[in-house]
């Protein structure tokens, strides 16, 4: 099992839409997780972080956390079509490292 | 710019040849990391500095690859005997304060080895 998998898409909605991004993961012991969104051709760019059960807004972005289903996932409301790219979650394991997944790629069709 | 810089941006090598990386984390960040992305993947973690010590270093790399941060300010990384699967994108990412935290990543060294 791989210790982060994600839907790689693509995940396609209309201009307007909520997107809804999962992720989930296989280290019972990780406590910090994150979202990054990568544009074709550019770095990860973090966008949000989550360290406690439950809901994190900011601004469009709402990243839930379930450590009971080990399950993380981003909403995008009133997505736009900038909001196009790959989402990658990223999780922590062990005291140093970060795991990423290989990303789920959004389109928003305008 | 106050970001994370990286450079050069792209590199082209043959293989076999050594090449270095530079990265200059952001300005008092004293969590420094390096990992290597490849198409359709997430970034691979490949090794943690924390000021000028190297506190983790991937299993899966290569005695071939090497990493300095000599004064806890940039980093360098060294792949020698560069070899076609080396090719990759290679990210430098930094952070502040402890634990995993928030890392900011640079914009990336593209390798090419031919």
């Amino acid at each position: 099992q791989k210790e982060v998998e994600q839907n790689s898409g693509p995940l396609s909605v209309p201009e307007g839409a909520i997107a809804s991004l999962n992720c989930t993961y296989s280290d019972r012991v990780s406590q910090s997780f994150f979202w990054y969104r990568q544009y074709s051709g550019k770095s990860p760019e973090l966008i949000m972080s989550i360290y406690s059960n439950g809901d994190k807004e900011d601004g469009r972005f709402t990243a839930q956390l379930n450590k009971a289903s080990q399950y993380v996932s981003l909403l995008i409301r009133d997505s736009q079509p900038s909001d196009s790219a790959t989402y990658l979650c990223a999780v922590q394991t062990g005291a140093n490292n970060l795991f990423f997944g290989t990303g789920t790629r959004l389109t928003v069709i305008p | 710019d106050t970001g994370v810089s990286q450079d050069p941006r792209h590199k082209i090598t043959k293989r076999g040849q050594n090449v270095t990386f530079r990265c200059d984390p952001i300005s008092e960040h004293n969590r420094l990391y390096w990992y290597r992305q490849t198409l359709g993947q997430g970034p691979e973690f490949l090794t943690y500095f924390q000021n000028e010590a190297q506190l983790e270093k991937s299993r899966l790399l290569s005695d071939r690859f090497s990493a300095e941060r000599p004064k806890g300010s940039f980093s360098t990384l060294e792949i020698q005997r560069t070899e076609q699967g080396d090719s990759a994108m290679y990210l430098c990412a930094s952070a502040t304060g402890t634990g995993v935290g928030e890392q900011y990543f640079g914009p990336g060294t593209r390798l090419t080895v031919t």
